[in-house]
């Protein structure tokens, strides 16, 4: 069964604009993950938000975590071409990284 | 080279065939896992394995069978593959020494049944 839920399930920009995507969840998290899979590859861990943790940044990502409303969003800012990919979010439950659900992904386009 | 690797990339064979699919890791980590992917239903978890001699089942383990060789080496089996079984199959890693830390991924084997 899929805990995360992304949203929106496409979606496509101009390069240079922002892109931001949500996930939502239904039960307890200890972490939350985002991952980049580009067409034919497997997935790249991009970050990792604890369940304590409201906000985290990596060059131009940009993870917040709302664990009231059991949700998390993922921004790109100043998005680029090579940004194009499909992008997960996985819960891990356990804090122990035992497993992680994933949920169904977003396809993120960014024209040139 | 890569630190997941997965073999084969490609393969297409017949329903009712026995198929291995082969997992190598050099990250060194204890925990691999097998995952995977339709389109529109992201990853499911088949098998993982948290080190040699510890196997759990996944979200989707029937008609699966994995092996767990060495710390290096987890491979998954398919003992009558069945056209439903075609996907995209992704093995993965991570370390177990410290909490919070993510899984690596190889870049998947792509089976088709027909």
């Amino acid at each position: 069964s899929q805990q995360g839920e992304e949203d929106p399930q496409a979606l496509s920009i101009q390069e240079g604009e922002n892109a931001t995507m949500n996930c939502s969840y239904k039960t307890s998290i200890n972490n939350l993950q985002w991952y980049r899979q580009n067409s034919g590859r497997g997935l790249v861990h991009l970050i990792l938000i604890r369940s304590n943790e409201r906000e985290k940044h990596s060059g131009r990502l940009r993870v917040t975590l709302d664990t009231s409303k059991k949700s998390s969003s993922l921004l790109i800012t100043a998005s680029r071409a090579a940004d194009t990919a499909s992008y997960f979010c996985a819960t891990d439950a356990s804090g122990a990284n035992s497993k992680l659900t994933f949920g169904k992904g977003i396809t993120l386009s960014v024209r040139p | 080279d890569a630190d997941v690797t997965q073999t084969p990339r490609n393969r297409i064979t017949k329903t009712g065939k026995r198929i291995m699919l082969e997992c190598s890791q050099t990250k060194g980590h204890d925990r691999m896992y097998w995952y995977r992917q339709d389109p529109g239903l992201g990853l499911r978890l088949i098998y993982y394995s948290f080190d040699v001699k510890d196997i759990n089942k996944g979200e989707i383990s029937d008609g699966y069978s994995v092996s767990r060789q060495a710390q290096a080496k987890f491979s998954l089996s398919l003992e009558s593959a069945i056209p439903n079984q075609t996907a995209l199959y992704f093995c993965a890693t991570s370390d177990s020494s410290y909490s919070n830390q993510p899984q690596h991924f190889g870049d998947g084997t792509r089976l088709s049944i027909l």
